[in-house]
């Protein structure tokens, strides 16, 4: 079946450092592909997505983009923020079963200034 | 524009009473809805789903049900909650188009506690 796999937390970085957060899938179909970000207390937020193959998403200075060959969508900043502390997770949503989404297991992440 | 509501935030239980959580959705028709559970430090798991009044899909054997009693109105209920129970439950709304793919918009959670 379908599934998505996630790196394993804690990321701890200093703030401006390089992110990346690693997410592979497993699908029969062509998904579309999200990641949602959870901050402290709160509920999930979408914070981007893609639909196709090559396709890049972006917001807030978060990239990922769709890679059909490697299956994989990570998740990448420039420059991390202390404010970008939160729990991260990556989703994705096949055609066959549109009414679900599928979700790894999130990785917390935790900037320090 | 598209709200969602969840209540309460944040419930402690005994073991065995019974559980009502709401959800509520407005400024749109006819969204499919959802129920998830996150246990600490967990990730989510789909409990239940809607596409319509009256319609309830489960994902997975439980202590749980839910209804929809209306078109935008969600409701998770148990007859006599467990330890186990204790977790963040989230609602979460989609539509389904070809332009949405399914983007699912989530309330603000209820953190149970279940003692």
């Amino acid at each position: 079946g379908n599934s998505v796999t996630q790196m394993e937390g804690p990321v701890t970085l200093s703030e401006e450092a390089f992110l990346t957060i690693n997410c592979t899938y497993t699908a029969t179909g062509y998904p579309s592909l999200f990641w949602y970000v959870q901050y402290p207390g709160e509920g999930l937020q979408l914070l981007l997505k893609a639909t196709k193959a090559d396709d890049k998403g972006s917001n807030k200075g978060f990239e990922a983009t769709y890679r059909k060959e490697t299956t994989s969508f990570h998740l990448e900043k420039g420059s991390v923020q202390v404010s970008d502390s939160a729990v991260y997770f990556c989703a994705l949503s096949d055609r066959d079963s549109s009414y679900k989404l599928i979700f790894g297991s999130g990785t917390r992440l935790l900037v320090r200034p | 524009s598209q709200t969602i509501h969840q209540w309460p935030a944040t419930l402690v239980q005994p073991v065995g009473s019974p559980l009502s959580l709401e959800c509520t959705v407005e400024g749109t028709s006819n969204p499919n809805l959802y129920w998830y559970r996150q246990a600490a430090g967990r990730g989510l798991q789909l409990l239940f789903y809607s596409v319509g009044i009256g319609q309830i899909s489960s994902e997975v054997p439980q202590n749980l049900s839910a209804s929809r009693p209306q078109d935008r109105q969600f409701i998770l209920s148990s007859k006599k909650l467990l330890l186990s129970d204790s977790g963040f439950y989230l609602c979460a709304w989609s539509v389904l188009s070809a332009g949405a793919k399914n983007i699912q918009y989530f309330g603000a959670g209820t953190r149970l506690s279940v003692l």
